[in-house]
């Protein structure tokens, strides 16, 4: 199956420091890639849609001047968290629709904020 | 917004049936994904209904009732690995994915 690709797997960083996490299609273009984040034994939440050659589009809620988000090129899309603070600390996945039925996740980013 | 409800945990013995229930109202419909979580790592896809009715992959087999907003998951001859959380999802109209809270599975000896 296609396989999609995060980095950092793992990140701490001081409070009011940027993270900055990429997501990679490895074998195939995804025009569009999906940030979500996971709190412990929650459910995935949307956070936005990362078109490429566009701006994002974000859910209601989520702080688009504090979750950067770039979409570079067909392969790549990245986060950053800016000036995190401890509440910013989660998993955060990414994941690319290579069909109409799959959508393929990336391993995931834990982010910890001291 | 999106409402979709699933059993919080489930225990079940190693080589038994498990059935998760999913109900599901939402904005939309295009299709109902059923996903494997194990813990600390990213969901595995499992299954994908868009018409009503029964999908069998081996050993999982997932059921669609679109007028009833239900689905479930059935997971046959149950094996030590298959303790992982389980996600239903549903995709929107607008093509999103709205995610239920996940079921965890426990399968004992």
């Amino acid at each position: 199956g296609a396989v999609v690709s995060q980095h950092p797997s793992r990140v701490i960083c001081k409070s009011g420091t940027s993270v900055k996490i990429e997501c990679r299609s490895l074998d195939f273009q995804a025009t569009t890639m999906f940030w979500y984040r996971q709190f412990p034994k929650k459910s995935l939440m949307l956070m936005a849609t990362s078109n490429e050659g566009s701006k994002a589009t974000y859910e209601q809620g989520v702080e688009k001047d504090k979750f950067l988000i770039n979409h570079a090129s067909l392969t790549l899309s990245t986060l950053t968290v800016t000036s995190a603070h401890p509440e910013d600390s989660s998993f955060y996945i990414c994941s690319a629709s290579v069909s109409a039925t799959q959508q393929f996740f990336g391993p995931g980013t834990r982010l910890t904020v001291l | 917004g999106q409402n979709i409800d699933q059993p919080t945990e489930m225990t079940a013995t190693e080589g038994a049936i498990v059935q998760i229930n999913c109900t599901y109202q939402t904005s939309g419909f295009n299709g109902l994904f059923w996903y494997q979580q194990h813990a600390g790592e990213a969901p595995t896809f499992l299954s994908y209904n868009v018409l009503d009715g029964l999908e069998e992959k081996g050993r999982f087999s997932s059921f669609l009732s679109r007028s009833k907003g239900y689905s479930y998951l059935l997971l046959k001859e149950l094996q030590m690995k298959d303790s992982a959380s389980y996600l239903c999802a549903v995709r929107d109209g607008d093509y999103k994915l709205s995610f239920g809270a996940g079921t965890t599975v426990t399968v004992r000896a």
